[in-house]
C-alpha cells in the first residue's frame, strides 16, 4: 500500500486567496483525520470522520475552514479565505475504526506558507 | 478532559547514552497508550503502544511500561543512535478512536 497521500506537498499563497489540502486515505480505513503542526500550538486535531461522516470538528479554529469527505477514498480541507497565521504543517491521517489500539497512519503533511 | 504531558526539550545525549522521556497522562477511565516519533520532514508514526497497565511496549530498542499507578508511561532506549534523533509525542486513546497527543519532545543525539 502507498500509504496515506496528501497533496500538494507544499503551498505557497497569498493572503485572501483559497487553499484546498487533499488527502487519500488507507484502503480500507474508515477513520480519517486533520491535524494542523505549528512551533507555537504543536500537533492540533482539526477534524476527524468516521466512514465519511464528520464526527468531532471542535477543533476547526474558524468557519474560513471547511473539510470534507465526499467518498473513502478522498478528503479536503480548504481555508477561505488563507491569513498568514494558517501557515502550519497539515497531516492527514487514517486508522481502522473498531481495533482496541487504533494505530494512526500519518501522512508526509502539506507544508502551507501564507504571505 | 483527558490529557498527556510530557517533559520539555530538547533533550540532547551523546550516542550511547541512555535515554528517558517522562510522559504521564490524565485520563477518566482506562486509556490506551502510544509513543508517535516524528523524523525530520515527515510525518508521525507509531512507535510503540500499550492498551492495559502493566503492559510493556517495545520496538527499535524502545521501550514504555504503562503504569497505572503513577499514571505515567515513561520512554527510554538503553543505547541512543543518531539516527534516533526526532521529535516524540507521547499519546493517549480512551474511545478507540481519537488519539490525544502531548507537545512533543526533541532528541538530539551527537556523534
Amino acid at each position: 500500500d502507498a500509504g496515506v497521500i496528501q497533496s500538494p506537498r507544499h503551498e505557497v499563497t497569498e493572503m485572501g486567496q483559497e487553499v484546498t489540502l487533499r488527502c487519500k486515505p488507507i484502503s480500507g480505513h474508515n477513520s480519517l483525520f486533520w491535524y494542523r503542526q505549528t512551533m507555537m500550538r504543536g500537533l492540533e486535531l482539526l477534524i476527524y470522520f468516521n466512514n465519511n461522516v464528520p464526527i468531532d470538528d471542535s477543533g476547526m479554529p474558524e468557519d474560513r475552514f471547511s473539510a470534507k469527505m465526499p467518498n473513502a477514498s478522498f478528503s479536503t480541507l480548504k481555508i477561505q479565505p488563507s491569513e498568514p497565521r494558517d501557515s502550519a504543517v497539515y497531516f492527514c491521517a487514517s486508522s481502522l475504526r473498531g481495533i482496541a489500539y487504533n494505530e494512526q497512519f500519518f501522512g508526509p503533511g502539506t507544508r502551507l506558507t501564507v504571505l | 478532559g483527558n490529557s498527556v504531558t510530557q517533559m520539555e526539550g530538547p533533550v540532547t545525549l551523546s550516542e550511547e547514552a541512555f535515554l528517558t522521556i517522562n510522559c504521564t497522562y490524565t485520563a477518566t477511565g482506562y486509556p490506551s497508550l502510544f509513543w508517535y516519533v516524528q523524523y525530520p520532514g515527515e510525518g508521525l508514526q507509531l512507535l510503540l503502544k500499550a492498551t492495559k497497565a502493566d503492559d510493556k511496549g517495545s520496538n527499535k530498542g524502545f521501550e514504555a511500561t504503562y503504569r497505572k499507578e503513577t499514571t505515567s508511561f515513561h520512554l527510554e532506549k538503553g543505547s541512543v543512535q543518531v539516527s534516533d534523533s526526532a521529535v516524540y509525542f507521547c499519546a493517549l486513546s480512551e474511545n478507540g478512536n481519537k488519539l490525544v497527543f502531548g507537545a512533543g519532545t526533541i532528541l538530539r543525539v551527537k556523534s
